[in-house]
């Protein structure tokens, strides 16, 4: 079993639409969670961070984590065709000598 | 400099030849890694840095690989007798602390032809 699943979609989805992206992981020591956004020949651009479990909101995002579960989430509203990307979770352990791993991405397009 | 800089931005070399990557970091980050991504896969760990020594380097594919980053500020990722299947784009990260949250450059798309 891969430390961070993610599937690389691609997910389609109407403008204005609510978007779920989600991981999974298997490392019950992660403790950093983050989403980047990738477009298109560019490097990953940092979105949001959490420490640990629960929900975080930032404008249209916001991120989730269930520790018990394993599980994290990226919810988008009032999706835009300028959010077609590819999302990345990210997620470390608190750790002096940690690393940071990451998902494959998943790949997003918002339809106008 | 406001963001983590990497240069060249695209590099095109021969197969067999010698190749070197650099990576200017966020002025103040102690912790640096470098990532080699493929076409429509997520980053992989290469290696990171915290100050100017390497703390894992568990993700360097071979000893062609080579990693530098001397004074705890610029690093230098080496590549020896490149290959075909070194092709790819390496991104450069660099955070405030080790294992928060990394701010990337824009990498370096190298072709080995």
């Amino acid at each position: 079993q891969k430390e961070v699943e993610q599937d690389p979609g691609p997910l389609s989805v109407p403008e204005g639409a609510i978007v779920s992206l989600n991981c999974t992981y298997s490392n019950s020591a992660f403790q950093y969670f983050m989403w980047y956004r990738q477009y298109s020949r560019k490097g990953p651009e940092l979105l949001m961070y959490t420490y640990s479990s629960g929900n975080k909101e930032d404008g249209r995002f916001t991120a989730q984590v269930d520790k018990s579960s394993k599980y994290i989430s990226l919810f988008i509203r009032d999706s835009q065709p300028s959010d077609s990307a590819t999302y990345l979770c990210a997620m470390s352990a608190w750790n002096r000598d940690d690393k940071i791993i990451f998902g494959k991405g998943t790949r997003l397009h918002i339809l106008p | 400099g406001a963001g983590v800089s990497q240069t060249p931005s695209n590099k095109v070399t021969e197969k067999g030849k010698y190749v070197e990557l650099r990576c200017d970091p966020i002025s103040g980050h102690t912790a640096l890694y470098w990532y080699r991504q493929s076409l429509g896969q997520g980053p992989e760990f290469l290696i990171y840095f915290q100050g100017t020594g390497a703390a894992d380097d568990s993700g360097l594919p071979n000893d062609r690989f080579f990693a530098v980053r001397p004074e705890g500020s610029v690093s230098t990722l080496k590549i020896q007798r490149t290959e075909r299947g070194d092709s790819a784009v390496y991104l450069c990260a660099s955070s405030a602390q080790e294992g928060t949250e990394a701010f990337f450059g824009q990498g370096t798309r190298l072709t080995v032809v």
